[in-house]
């Protein structure tokens, strides 16, 4: 089975902060996934990344960033946290047109 | 532009009874199509997905969803839902290659007893 892991099932911040959430997975997947889920708004993507060192804008980016060194590791970066970025974040991957398998997601409270 | 509508917000059904839950897009090419389960404090699973060939899918758990290009729907069905079917239910829509998805708002399902 894929596992897709997050580091951190909740976390808690100060606003101001630069908060790293971190992915993994275990399966050679190329493409990787960043989300937030907020309710009544589903899953919005904030960035993707197909390959080490590649990335592209989502739908979301602002306040946002990542880094790709690895295949197997995918990072996302707030610059400095603000209190609207309080939310679950879900991590994804894929093979290349293949179903996206999804960690359990980091629940984020910036305070 | 691409959009995946799940009018449904909230669903309410009685352990045993048959389900349906809508989904309808707008995509300009033909596309690939996903329905995912999230069970509280959980990620997302995949139920089923439609690629290409049969309209109609079967998935895990018991559900099958129904590709009708013609109404721009992909519909998730049951026959008889079980209390651990209560959960939030996401439809996707996607484009092959890098496969970024597009996801509806949710559908949450509560089953009585």
């Amino acid at each position: 089975d894929v596992k897709v892991t997050q580091s951190s099932r909740y976390l808690v911040k100060r606003t101001g902060e630069k908060v790293f959430l971190e992915c993994v997975q275990d399966m050679d997947h190329e493409n990787m996934f960043w989300y937030r889920q907020d309710p009544g708004l589903g899953l919005r993507l904030i960035y993707f990344s197909y390959d080490v060192k590649m990335k592209e804008k989502g739908d979301i980016p602002e306040g946002y960033s990542v880094s790709r060194e690895k295949k197997e590791r995918f990072s996302l970066i707030l610059e400095s946290a603000s209190t609207n970025q309080t939310s679950m974040y879900l991590c994804a991957s894929s093979l290349r047109s293949q179903p996206q398998h999804f960690g359990d997601g980091t629940r984020l409270s910036i305070l | 532009a691409q959009s995946v509508t799940q009018p449904d917000i909230h669903i309410t059904v009685s352990e045993g009874a048959s389900l349906e839950l809508r989904c309808n897009y707008s995509y300009g090419a033909t596309p690939y199509l996903f329905w995912y389960v999230q069970s509280p404090g959980q990620g997302l699973q995949l139920l089923l997905k439609y690629f290409s060939g049969d309209t109609l899918v079967q998935g895990i758990k018991g559900f099958e969803a129904e590709f009708k290009r013609s109404q721009s729907s992909f519909n998730l069905r049951k026959p008889s839902v079980h209390w651990s079917d209560a959960a939030e239910y996401f439809c996707a829509v996607g484009a092959r290659g890098y496969n970024k998805l597009i996801f509806g708002a949710g559908t949450r399902l509560a089953v009585h007893p």
